[in-house]
C-alpha cells in the first residue's frame, strides 16, 4: 500500500485532456513539493513536474502539475500516443524522512 | 550532460550480500544528493536511501535499515549501496538518481541495475 494515492489506470483518446490524481497527507503533500515522473516501458523514471508545477526544460508545455493542500494532480493537454506510459507522483516524507511514491498510473491512449 | 552509470547487479542466494555502484559524469558530484530507488518486477517505484552531498546525511527506508548500506566517494565520483541479508523481496531494478538535496527532485536517473535474490 503507498503512501501517495493514485488511480491504478487512466485513458483518453488524442487530443483530450487527462488528469491524473495524487493524494496524501500533512506530513508529505500538505507540506512539501509534489514532483511527477513519467516511465516509459522498459526505461528510467524520467522528471515530468518539479515544484509542484514547474516543468523542465525540455517537457512539453501539455503536461502541468498543481496542488492543493494534501492533493496534487497532473494534466496532460492534447493528448498524444507517445504519452502512453506509467505516472507517478512523489514527495519527501517529514515524518518518514524519506521519500513516498504513489503506486503509478498507467495511461493509455485508445 | 550528466550520466549515471550503475553497475554490480546480479544474482545473489537469501542471505547473501552484493555492492551497487552507481558511477557520475558530468557534474560537480560532490554538490548533490543521491538517492537510491528500487522497482520490483512490474510493481512501482519504492525509495530505497538517500545520501547529501557531503555524506552526513543519510536516510534509508524502512525495508531496508540496517541491512543496506548507503555511501559515496567523492573523490572518485561514485556512490554506493552495500546491501545485506538479502530477501526474495529485495528483487528488483536498482535505479541511483541525483538531486540538488536530499529533499528535492531526483532530476537526473541511471539506467538500472537488476538485482535478483533466488537460491
Amino acid at each position: 500500500q503507498s503512501v501517495l494515492t493514485q488511480p491504478p489506470s487512466a485513458s483518453g483518446t488524442p487530443g483530450q485532456r487527462v488528469t491524473i490524481s495524487c493524494s496524501g497527507g500533512s506530513s508529505n503533500i500538505g507540506t512539501n513539493y509534489v514532483y511527477w515522473y513519467q516511465q516509459l516501458p522498459g526505461t528510467a523514471p524520467k522528471l515530468l513536474i518539479y515544484k509542484s508545477n514547474q516543468r523542465p526544460s525540455g517537457v512539453p508545455d501539455r503536461f502541468s502539475g498543481s496542488k492543493s493542500g494534501t492533493s496534487a494532480s497532473l494534466a496532460i493537454n492534447g493528448l498524444r500516443s507517445e504519452d502512453e506510459a506509467h505516472y507517478y507522483c512523489a514527495a519527501w516524507d517529514d515524518s518518514l524522512s524519506g521519500w513516498v511514491f504513489g503506486g503509478g498510473t498507467k495511461l493509455t491512449v485508445l | 550532460e550528466v550520466q549515471l552509470v550503475e553497475s554490480g547487479g546480479g544474482l545473489v542466494q537469501p542471505g547473501g550480500s552484493l555492492r551497487l555502484s552507481c558511477a557520475a559524469s558530468g557534474l560537480t558530484f560532490s554538490s548533490y544528493a543521491m538517492t537510491w530507488v528500487r522497482q520490483a518486477p512490474g510493481k512501482g517505484l519504492e525509495w530505497v536511501s538517500s545520501i547529501s552531498g557531503s555524506g552526513r546525511s543519510i536516510y534509508y527506508a524502512d525495508s531496508v535499515k540496517g541491512r543496506f548500506t548507503i555511501s559515496r566517494d567523492n573523490s572518485k565520483n561514485t556512490l554506493n549501496l552495500h546491501m545485506n541479508s538479502l530477501r526474495a523481496e529485495d528483487t528488483a531494478a536498482y535505479y541511483c538518481a541525483k538531486g540538488w538535496t536530499v529533499t528535492m527532485e531526483m532530476d537526473v536517473w541511471g539506467k538500472g541495475t537488476t538485482v535478483t535474490v533466488s537460491s
